[in-house]
């Protein structure tokens, strides 16, 4: 069965960046793309913050974090990364992987990791 | 970007009893509409896809509709299960955005 396992729980000084891990299992790691989407504490909007082509592993990222945010991907490891750079207070989220439901149902987040919750304090 | 509301943006509701929720889209986003369910520190998770197609898995109680600008969820015969927050999003174009949520309580 489709899998998305997150890496643990950060803690981040303002200024720092942050890595966070989605390995992926239980279906061909690059037939489907892979979305990033954020929450403020106290279940606030999700936030798409970008994804990562299946095929070609090209990426596309909202404006909000255009320059601050790189996804990338290990298909040897079947693992996608997101890299967020110059934290601050607002970027305190939980931040979810979440793989599209089919190839024809582009922007569709069928599959989610469990999320991973970085806090950003001084 | 395309904005998402919701309405109502929280709901109080009896075991058995039907609801509605319903979802704004700024533009038209024909039929490009997701509905997802989420629990307190859970991940979302898919109830409906373009606007009125039911994920496997999920009960039929719940039904979506609607298309342009315009959609519902409609949930029949609450369950105990049932009481979340449910937030619609649109895949008409990027950047996705979602609804601000609808949370749905106990009466």
């Amino acid at each position: 069965q489709v899998q998305l396992v997150q890496s643990g729980a950060e803690v981040k000084k303002p200024g720092a960046s942050v890595k966070i891990s989605c390995k992926a299992s239980g279906y061909i790691f690059t037939s489907y793309a892979i979305h990033w989407v954020r929450q403020a504490p106290g279940q606030q909007r999700l936030e798409w913050m970008g994804w990562i082509i299946g095929g070609n592993g090209n990426t596309k990222y909202s404006q909000k974090f255009q320059g601050r945010a790189t996804i990338s991907r290990d298909t040897s490891a079947s693992t996608v990364y997101m890299d967020l750079s110059s934290l601050t207070s607002e970027d305190t989220a939980a931040y979810y992987c979440a793989r599209e439901l089919g190839i024809t149902v582009a922007g569709t987040g069928g599959f989610w990791g469990q999320g991973t919750l970085v806090t950003v304090s001084s | 970007d395309i904005q998402m509301t919701q309405s109502p943006s929280s709901l109080s509701a009896s075991v058995g009893d039907r609801v509605t929720i319903t979802c704004r889209a700024s533009q038209t986003i024909s039929s490009f509409l997701n509905w997802y369910q989420q629990k307190p520190g859970k991940a979302p998770k898919l109830l409906i896809y373009g606007a009125s197609n039911l994920q496997s898995g999920v009960p039929s109680r719940f039904t979506g509709s609607g298309s342009g600008t315009d959609f519902t969820l409609t949930i029949t015969s609450l369950q105990p299960e049932d009481f979340a927050t449910y937030y619609c999003q649109q895949n008409y174009n990027t950047p996705l955005t979602f609804g601000p949520g609808t949370k749905l309580e106990i009466k």
